[in-house]
């Protein structure tokens, strides 16, 4: 059965400081995977998305960025976090396109002082 | 702007109640339509979704919604509410069938005893 692994589950950052967030997938091939940020009081929104190795697209501007190194890993970054990056980090993955669910990691809460 | 609303924040209901949450979503074009809840603790998990033909589909634990093309609404329901029923609930929409799915606000549902 497919897996979905993202960690830490928590970090407190300074203002600055840079960011590595990851995120892997068990027990599939070339999935959809995907970067949402939940703000308090707001839904998930919807940072990066990749249909493969290197393929990344960007839906908002920001301070983070992301890659993926390999299919199944995809890592959240930021060589300078601001207070306005805290929030939660949910990493997902889809099996392929059509709108198919999404099946969501457990989540980073992300906290920058 | 393409966009996806749910009108309540916050419901409290006792137990055996009905519920209804409302979802809006605002894009002309052919949208699949997805509910998703996360239980205290737990990660998002898809409740049901509407992808095409019936407009009324049958999730898990009992819940239901309908999709109403002209009003571009996709409200869910559940006749009778158990007190497992606590948890945020979530609207979604995939607006272009590539799995980007944009979220709503959230609605957070306790259920009294």
């Amino acid at each position: 059965s497919q897996t979905i692994h993202q960690w830490p589950a928590t970090l407190v950052q300074p203002v600055g400081s840079p960011l590595s967030l990851e995120c892997t997938v068990e027990g599939t091939s070339n999935p959809n995977l995907y970067w949402y940020r939940q703000a308090a009081g707001r839904g998930l929104q919807l940072l990066f998305y990749s249909i493969g190795i290197d393929q990344i697209s960007s839906e908002v501007p920001q301070n983070l960025s992301a890659s993926r190194p390999q299919d199944r890993q995809f890592i959240l970054s930021s060589k300078k976090l601001l207070l306005s990056d805290s929030g939660f980090y949910l990493c997902a993955w889809s099996p392929g396109q059509g709108g198919e669910k999404l099946f969501f990691g457990s989540g980073t809460q992300l906290s920058v002082l | 702007a393409q966009s996806v609303s749910q009108h309540n924040h916050h419901v409290i209901l006792s137990e055996a109640a009905s519920l209804e949450l409302g979802c809006n979503y605002s894009y002309g074009g052919t949208v699949n339509l997805f509910w998703y809840v996360q239980y205290p603790g737990q990660h998002l998990q898809l409740l049901l979704k509407y992808f095409s033909g019936d407009p009324l589909v049958k999730g898990i634990k009992g819940f239901e919604a309908e999709f109403i093309k002209s009003k571009f609404s996709f409200n869910l329901r559940k006749p009778s509410v158990q007190w497992s029923d606590t948890a945020e609930y979530f609207c979604a929409a995939d607006l272009d069938s590539w799995g980007k799915l944009q979220f709503g606000a959230g609605t957070q549902v306790v259920v009294t005893p």
